[in-house]
């Protein structure tokens, strides 16, 4: 990966629990970025965290930031079918160099 | 809206021949990115253009170069293609003004070198 590892790699789990993915990445950085892909199709983009902050939510997506840990994690409550995908973080490292981690693959049973 | 628009969706092309491919960004958007994924594998970053000037590189081939034009729209060319050049690539472009924001990505163009 150019940026750095995601953890797990793949999680399955029943609609309606949580999902929680996490990712860690190498260098200092102004912002840290979630994006979903479903298979074979562009990136979403989800939430964009700035280093400064700690935490954002946005629905049902928790985003945390530990700068001293260089590491995130994404929290989806309540999960539902269609959260089924691929989740990766993202970060810039350059002046427009955006680079991703390995993601995670995410299913959710019915 | 306006979305990032990529042409043309699907590709096929044979070993050692050249491919062309085509982003439209956001209008008014200034930055433009060019990812290649793998089957199975995250976006590898290729290269980036701010405002119309080369702004960073990644791990593109020799055989691969990109420009952007006066409309803004992106074009990545890749000559001498190889069998491990198939795969999905992804342009995407953001506002942003000197401070990294959010990109917005195009659905793509699946590649297949036979």
């Amino acid at each position: 990966s150019q940026q750095g590892e995601e953890d797990p790699q793949a999680l399955s789990i029943q609609e309606g629990e949580n999902a929680t993915m996490n990712c860690s990445y190498k260098t200092s950085i102004n912002n840290l970025q979630w994006y979903r892909q479903n298979s074979g199709r562009g990136l979403v983009h989800l939430i964009l965290i700035r280093s400064n902050e700690r935490e954002k939510h946005s629905g049902r997506l928790r985003v945390t930031l530990d700068t001293s840990k260089k590491s995130s994690s994404l929290l989806i409550t309540a999960s539902r079918a269609a959260d089924t995908a691929s989740y990766f973080c993202a970060t810039f490292q350059g002046a427009q160099k955006l680079v991703f981690g390995q993601g995670t693959r995410l299913t959710i049973n019915p | 809206a306006a979305g990032v628009i990529q042409s043309p969706r699907h590709l096929i092309k044979e070993k050692r021949e050249t491919a062309t491919l085509k982003c439209y960004p956001i209008p008014r958007h200034d930055t433009v990115y060019w990812y290649q994924q793998g089957p199975g594998q995250d976006p590898q970053f290729l290269i980036s253009f701010y405002e119309k000037m080369q702004s960073d590189k990644g791990s593109i081939p020799d055989r691969f170069s990109a420009q952007q034009f006066s409309d803004y729209h992106s074009e990545l060319n890749m000559s001498s293609l190889e069998l491990g050049d198939s795969a999905l690539y992804f342009c995407a472009s953001s506002l942003d003004r000197g401070v990294n924001t959010e990109a917005f990505f195009g659905q793509g163009t699946r590649l297949t070198v036979v």
